[in-house]
């Protein structure tokens, strides 16, 4: 089987850095993907990372550590819009993706 | 723009009766996914194909059935709803990377 851990909620203030972590088990790992969903909207996809180390879009960044089996996404410079949920999701070998239970994080003024 | 779509957004149906949720995509991907999001239990997979008339069990496929009859379209059916399948269903379709979701499906089971 597999297992993806994430904190249930994280809150922070605008203009600040946040990390969200994500650890996981399982078999036939290909990557771990991280994916934004707002209120009432539909999951979209923010990164992914096949490798070790740190990919970065913008005021988002993604880490991954296969041998520790744990990542992380990160955001810079938060604004209120940032206010969502956030999933990790892992790929394995001859399987759809499967997610985490989401973090959701609130940005305050 | 690449787009799943999802027929209902909202529908309300009794206990017993036989649900089709139906979803296309228009990006030619030959991946198709049904999930379900529940509070607290973030996504949790159902069903998915890789390929017309393929499907392949995921996480949660008790009692749930599929259907892909074309490649752009993916249907997920429930041969008699029961109470705990009240939920938001989310379709999405992938070609060799990101999935692309619909809108959801939010069913209510009274």
């Amino acid at each position: 089987g597999q297992s993806l851990e994430q904190p249930s909620e994280v809150t922070a203030v605008e203009g600040a850095i946040v990390q969200i972590n994500c650890t996981y088990q399982t078999s036939g790992f290909y990557g771990l993907s991280w994916y934004q969903q707002h209120d009432g909207g539909a999951p979209t996809f923010l990164s992914y990372n096949a490798l070790d180390g740190l990919e970065e879009t913008g005021r988002f960044s993604s880490f991954l550590s296969r041998s520790d089996s744990y990542g992380y996404l990160l955001l810079q410079e938060l604004q209120m819009k940032d206010s969502a949920s956030y999933f990790c999701a892992v790929q394995q070998a001859g399987t759809a993706l499967i997610f985490g239970k989401g973090t959701t994080l609130s940005v305050s003024s | 723009d690449v787009k799943v779509t999802q027929s209902s957004r909202y529908l309300v149906k009794r206990t017993g009766e036989k649900v089709f949720l139906e979803c296309v995509q228009d990006m030619d991907h030959e991946n198709m996914f049904w999930y379900r999001q529940d509070p607290g239990l973030g996504l949790r997979l159902i069903y998915f194909s890789y390929d017309v008339k393929m499907k392949e069990k995921g996480d949660i496929p008790e009692g749930y059935s599929v259907s892909r009859e074309k490649k752009e379209r993916f249907s997920l059916i429930l041969e008699s709803a029961s109470t705990n399948q009240t939920s938001m269903y989310l379709c999405a379709s992938s070609g060799t990377g990101e999935l692309f979701f619909g809108e959801g499906s939010r069913l209510t089971v009274l």
